[in-house]
């Protein structure tokens, strides 16, 4: 079964201090793995796509990495801001669908404090 | 600047009602969405359309229609509503380039009592 599960649930830190965000995936085929991010009240915000060739890549002081040999990626969050809370989403999307088989993880809910 | 909207952003209905919720994008995207979120569960697809007069049924398209007269629009329709679609609804759309990137709207709290 195709299944996306992010880890953890949620995260509380300090402003200033950096964060990873953990997400594993079980789809296949696989296309591309997004993340995006969800303000409270608002639609979700893509910060990255990454294709399976593509093990980084950045987005301000965001940066995703992707194994696709082991089906793991990771959002880290460098010099977090009191904006950063918010929940973060990773997106698994098949190969052979426009867009279609999109397969969404629950999210993890991060609380920036200072 | 082109965006997508959605409306209303909130709305409180009884059991038993037909409910449209409406999305317009100005982006003149071919491909539409319509997701539901709630508590416990990632975002789940209820109807897609690739094209005018294109729909199909997602992975939880019970108790909802769709119909696709123009590239803008793509309103959802609850037929009779049930307090189990209670939830939020976003829309989204995509052009046909990969990776097929979604821009997502603002959402549409629907709540049945």
């Amino acid at each position: 079964k195709n299944q996306v599960e992010q880890s953890p649930q949620s995260l509380i830190i300090l402003e200033g201090k950096n964060c990873t965000l953990q997400c594993n995936y079980t789809v296949s085929p696989f296309s591309n793995l997004r993340w995006y991010k969800q303000d409270t009240g608002r639609g979700p915000v893509s910060l990255t796509i990454m294709t399976f060739s593509e093990n980084t890549k950045s987005n301000g002081r965001y940066t995703a990495t992707l194994d696709a040999d082991t089906k793991q990626s990771s959002l880290h969050i460098t010099a977090s801001q009191l904006s950063d809370s918010a929940s973060y989403i990773c997106v698994v999307s098949s190969f052979d669908q426009a867009g279609t088989a999109l397969i969404f993880g629950k999210g993890t809910t991060l609380s920036v404090s200072s | 600047d082109a965006e997508i909207t959605q409306s209303p952003r909130h709305k409180i209905t009884e059991t038993g009602r037909q409910v449209t919720l409406a999305c317009h994008q100005t982006w003149n995207h071919n491909n539409m969405f319509w997701y539901r979120q709630d508590l416990g569960h990632g975002l789940r697809l209820i109807h897609y359309s690739y094209g005018v007069h294109d729909t199909n049924k997602g992975e939880v398209s019970d108790g909802y229609s769709v119909s696709r007269s123009n590239t803008e629009d793509l309103p959802l329709t609850l037929e009779s509503a049930a307090s189990s679609q209670t939830s939020v609804y976003f829309c989204a759309s995509s052009d046909g380039i990969f990776p097929y990137e979604q821009y997502f709207g603002p959402g549409t709290r629907l709540t049945v009592t």
